[in-house]
């Protein structure tokens, strides 16, 4: 049974950038897409992009398109999510999630999330 | 990009309830519509893929219907551990989630 283990929280000042790290363990990583997935106190869930390691291909949405860079290491098992120019608007809980296959269909199982604090 | 409208935005319910939650899409997303639990504190939990398939493991209780613009989100019986924020997600294009239903008690 695949698990997503993130990186733990960090606190960033206005300005920097910030990368979380998402390891997975127990089961095939490189086929299947991970996704990057925010959510801001109290709000709702946010997709911010993601990458499908075995063939290196990224997509994000169009709102972090500037702002976000996904990467992969097949040989950790190991995806990133590197968010830069922070505002405090970035402050949220970050997921790392898998996808069924390739494709960005559903998402399961999910990483325990990384607080990202800007201040 | 598509948009996601759910409701109602919340909801108070009693245990042994039969809940009912809606999700719209903005355009036709065949049966490309998944829903989510997630619990305060926690990580999102996929309960049901493509608009009607129960996840592994997850009880009967919970079942979703629909198609193309259209989706339902149902507990039949609501148990104390259902007290949560419901989210459907389309993925016809890039996944969007819906702005989540709370269900809390009555």
């Amino acid at each position: 049974q695949v698990q997503l283990v993130q990186s733990g929280a960090e606190v960033r000042k206005p300005g920097s950038s910030v990368k979380v790290s998402c390891q997975a363990s127990g089961g095939t990583f490189s086929t299947y897409a991970i996704g990057w997935i925010r959510q801001a106190p109290g709000q709702g869930l946010e997709w911010m992009g993601g990458i499908i390691p075995i063939f290196g291909t990224t997509n994000y949405a169009q709102k972090f398109q500037d702002r976000v860079t996904i990467t992969a290491d097949d040989s950790s098992n190991t995806a990133y999510m590197e968010l830069s120019n922070l505002t405090s608007e970035d402050t949220a809980m970050y997921f790392c999630a898998r996808a069924f296959h390739i494709f960005y269909n559903w998402f399961d199982p999910w990483g325990q999330g990384t607080l990202v604090t800007v201040s | 990009d598509i948009q996601m409208t759910q409701s109602p935005s919340s909801l108070s319910a009693s245990v042994g309830d039969r809940v009912t939650i809606t999700c719209q899409a903005s355009q036709h997303i065949t049966n490309h519509l998944n829903w989510y639990q997630q619990k305060p504190g926690k990580a999102p939990k996929l309960l049901i893929f493509d608009a009607s398939n129960l996840e592994s493991g997850v009880p009967s209780r919970f079942s979703g219907s629909g198609s193309g613009t259209d989706f339902t989100f149902t507990i039949s019986s609501l148990q104390p551990e259902d007290f949560a924020t419901y989210y459907c997600q389309q993925y016809d294009n890039v996944p969007i989630f819906g702005p989540g239903t709370k269900v809390d008690i009555k």
